[in-house]
C-alpha cells in the first residue's frame, strides 16, 4: 500500500525566507504526486502536480517542487514566502493505473513570522 | 465555470435530523468525491463516484447516503448522525474519471455540527 510521510508537523518561517516542505513517499512505481493548501476551515487547493517528465515543476503562488525518484522524496520550495502563505500543506500521491485513491500526508503547518 | 462549490457553507444538526449536502460542478469533470476532514488531520475519502457510478464506498456507516443525480451534480444525504461526525466534509471533483493524468479539485467544505 501507498504511503506519504511529512516528517515537519510544524515550521514556523520569517517573512521574505526560503522555504522548504518535505514530503517522503511508498509506493513500488513512480506515483502521481501532488501538493494541496489548504487555509483555516477552506477546501484544499491544487498548488502542483506531477505525473512524468521534467522532475521540476512549477505551481502557482511561486511554488516549485522537485520529484526525487531515489529519495523517494517530492519536496515543495518557495523561495521567498509572504504572510497570506500561512497555512496547511498537504502532500499526496496516487498510484498512475488503476483507480486508486489519493493518499494524503498528515500536513506541514506554516507560520510566517513579520 | 472553474470551481467547485458546496452548500450549505455551516450546518447545524440534531442526531434525530435528516439533512442533505449539495456539491455542484460546471467543469465538465466526470468523477466526484467526498471528503471527511477533522481538525488537524488530513481529508479522508468517503464515497467516489466515476461516470455517475458508486466506484468506491470506503466502507462509510449507513446514516451517510450519497447520491449522484447527474454528473454536475453530488448529494451527501445525512440521517441520524452522531456528536462524532462533526466535522469538515470536502466535495472534490477530477476531469477524467479516476484513474490516469487526472487531478482533483476541492470545494470550499461544509462545516457540519451535530448536537
Amino acid at each position: 500500500a501507498q504511503s506519504v510521510t511529512q516528517p515537519d508537523i510544524h515550521i514556523t518561517v520569517s517573512e521574505g525566507a526560503s522555504l522548504e516542505l518535505r514530503c517522503n513517499y511508498s509506493y513500488g512505481a513512480t506515483p502521481y504526486l501532488f501538493w494541496y493548501v489548504q487555509s483555516p476551515g477552506q477546501g484544499l487547493q491544487l498548488l502542483l502536480k506531477y505525473f512524468s517528465g521534467d522532475t521540476l515543476v512549477q505551481g502557482i503562488k511561486g511554488f516549485e517542487a522537485e520529484f526525487k525518484r531515489s529519495q523517494s522524496s517530492f519536496n515543495l520550495r518557495k523561495p521567498s514566502v509572504h504572510w497570506s502563505d500561512a497555512a496547511e500543506y498537504f502532500c499526496s500521491c496516487r498510484s498512475n493505473f488503476g483507480n486508486e485513491k489519493l493518499t494524503f500526508g498528515t500536513g506541514t503547518r506554516l507560520t510566517i513570522i513579520p | 465555470d472553474t470551481e467547485v462549490t458546496q452548500t450549505p457553507k455551516h450546518l447545524v444538526m440534531g442526531m434525530t435530523n435528516k439533512k442533505s449536502l449539495k456539491c455542484e460542478q460546471h467543469m465538465g469533470h466526470r468523477a466526484m468525491y467526498w471528503y471527511k476532514q477533522k481538525a488537524k488531520k488530513p481529508p479522508e475519502l468517503m464515497f467516489v463516484y466515476s461516470y455517475e457510478k458508486l466506484s468506491i464506498n470506503e466502507s462509510v456507516p449507513s446514516r451517510f447516503s450519497p447520491e449522484c443525480p447527474n454528473s454536475s451534480l453530488l448529494n451527501l444525504h445525512l440521517h441520524a448522525l452522531q456528536p462524532e461526525d462533526s466535522a469538515l466534509y470536502l466535495c472534490a471533483s477530477s476531469p477524467r474519471g479516476t484513474s490516469g493524468y487526472n487531478e482533483q479539485f476541492f470545494g470550499p467544505g461544509t462545516r457540519l455540527t451535530v448536537l
